[in-house]
């Protein structure tokens, strides 16, 4: 089974500042017959529901924000939220897909404001 | 409006069986998959168990493979997921949510279940 690592676990961050979560597969989530990466963000907020940010590792929901961004192909993925946000503290938490009807999620990352 | 409404979680018995259903509604319900994840308290996301959108193929992971089973009623706009043999490990919310692009685009607000003597 694929596992999701992300990095870090736990991050501050200044408001109007950069911060960036990443997400590196056990094996490549790129699908070679559509040149996808089946690789999905999301944010939870306490007592919430996840919501969908970005898919196919770097396009973005709608209703995103373009502050929030996906990077990355194969194995090493990518979020970045270019100038952060008070509304933005939650746990973000990556996704994967790959062909065999299975989902994993990353043990999630945790952003809140330094 | 797009809407997944989960019930029957509730407290039950290690050992013991419960049926959650996921009421789906402002979508095409034959068009997409639907998939089960859940979430214990405190902790991450895990993905629980899926079936596409022609409701003959299914699949789960594998810590409730043998003891859950989802299923769909086109008729009722419903996915079932019978648990059985339930253990203290899956005492977590159930979210109900649709599958599209590879990723989940909506979710329900979610249904508890806890397992516990």
């Amino acid at each position: 089974d694929i596992v999701m690592t992300q990095s870090p676990d736990f991050l501050a961050v200044s408001l109007g500042e950069r911060a960036t979560i990443n997400c590196k597969s056990s094996q490549s989530v790129l699908y070679n017959s559509n040149n996808k990466n089946y690789l999905a963000w999301y944010q939870q907020k306490p007592g919430q529901p996840p919501k969908l940010l970005i898919y196919w590792a770097s396009t973005r929901e709608s209703g995103v924000p373009d502050r929030f961004s996906g990077s990355g192909s194969g194995t090493d993925f990518t979020l970045t939220i270019s100038s952060l946000q008070a509304e933005d503290v939650a746990v973000y938490y990556c996704q994967q897909y790959y062909g065999n009807l299975m989902y994993t999620f990353g043990q999630g990352t945790k952003l809140e404001i330094k | 409006e797009v809407q997944l409404l989960e019930s029957g979680g509730g407290l039950i018995q290690p050992g013991g069986s419960l049926r959650l259903s996921c009421a789906i509604s402002g979508f095409t319900f034959r068009s997409d998959a639907i998939i089960w994840v859940r979430q214990a308290p405190g902790k991450g996301l895990e993905w629980v168990s899926f079936i596409a959108d022609s409701g003959g193929v299914t699949s789960y992971a594998d810590s409730v493979k043998g003891r859950f089973i989802i299923s769909k009623d086109n008729s009722r706009n419903t996915v079932y997921m019978q648990m059985n043999s339930l253990r203290d490990e899956d005492t977590a919310l159930y979210y109900c949510t649709r599958g599209r692009n590879m990723a989940i685009d909506i979710w329900g607000q979610g249904t508890m279940v806890t397992v516990s003597s």
